[in-house]
């Protein structure tokens, strides 16, 4: 049991735009601005996509943002693309003693 | 281009020792501190150990505390994992990653490698 919650599964058809949540406590998601996400195509290594709640690093398409309302941080992909099918993984420093978690990992199908 | 490239995993038996290594490239090594990072067949991933710059702090999740030690040789570019007493439950492919100088997040990872713990 992962300590983040994310959804197992979302999807989109080309051109939409989804978001994926990630809930977590006041102890991560909520008690800081330490939020990341990453990408995982199948057999590949996770890419971060998204760095302190909502920054992107150079590289990255500015179709990926994130967000954060409380214990609930977000990651919105707009003008979906074929290539943005993979796992996404959201993941927050934590003041336990696990120092950082991640989440379950939610797979995006582009319909 | 930073470059992160593991080794050392095998099929070993429950109760055995195995040392993970990472390669390290394209960055200066000695600037930024390291993780591993684990992921379960099926899985998603896990956070394992992260070494400071200089090796002087190591901090360990619960899971493999007191079995596990990561360490550094910042003259070789490289990260290790001595991993002993592994159990089942600690089959998986192993990732090292670069942090940020900040270690607020993990900003490169490498291809991973894969530990299989069975009799």
């Amino acid at each position: 049991q992962s300590a983040l919650t994310q959804p197992a599964s979302v999807s989109g058809s080309p051109g939409q735009s989804i978001t994926i949540s990630c809930t977590g406590t006041s102890s991560d998601v909520g008690g800081y601005n330490y939020v990341s996400w990453y990408q995982q195509h199948p057999g590949k290594a996770p890419k971060l996509m998204i760095y302190d709640v909502s920054n992107r690093p150079s590289g990255v398409s500015n179709r990926f943002s994130g967000s954060k309302s409380g214990n609930t941080a977000s990651l919105t992909i707009s003008g979906l693309q074929a290539e943005d099918e993979a796992d996404y993984y959201c993941s927050s420093y934590t003041s336990s003693s696990t120092f950082w978690v991640f989440g379950g990992g939610t797979k995006l199908t582009v319909l | 281009e930073v470059q992160l490239v593991e080794s050392g995993g095998v099929v070993v038996q429950p109760g055995g020792s195995l040392r993970l290594s990472c390669a390290a490239s394209g960055f200066t090594f000695d600037d930024y501190a390291m993780h591993w990072v684990r992921q379960a067949p099926g899985k998603g991933l896990e956070w394992v150990s992260l070494i400071s710059w200089d090796g002087g702090s190591t901090y360990y999740a619960d899971s493999v505390k007191g079995r596990f030690t990561i360490s550094r040789d910042n003259s070789k570019n490289s990260l290790y994992l001595q991993m002993n007493s592994l159990r089942a439950e600690d089959t998986a492919l192993y990732y090292c990653a670069k942090s940020d100088q900040l270690l607020r997040y993990f900003d490169y990872w490498g291809q991973g490698t894969l530990v299989t713990v069975s009799s």
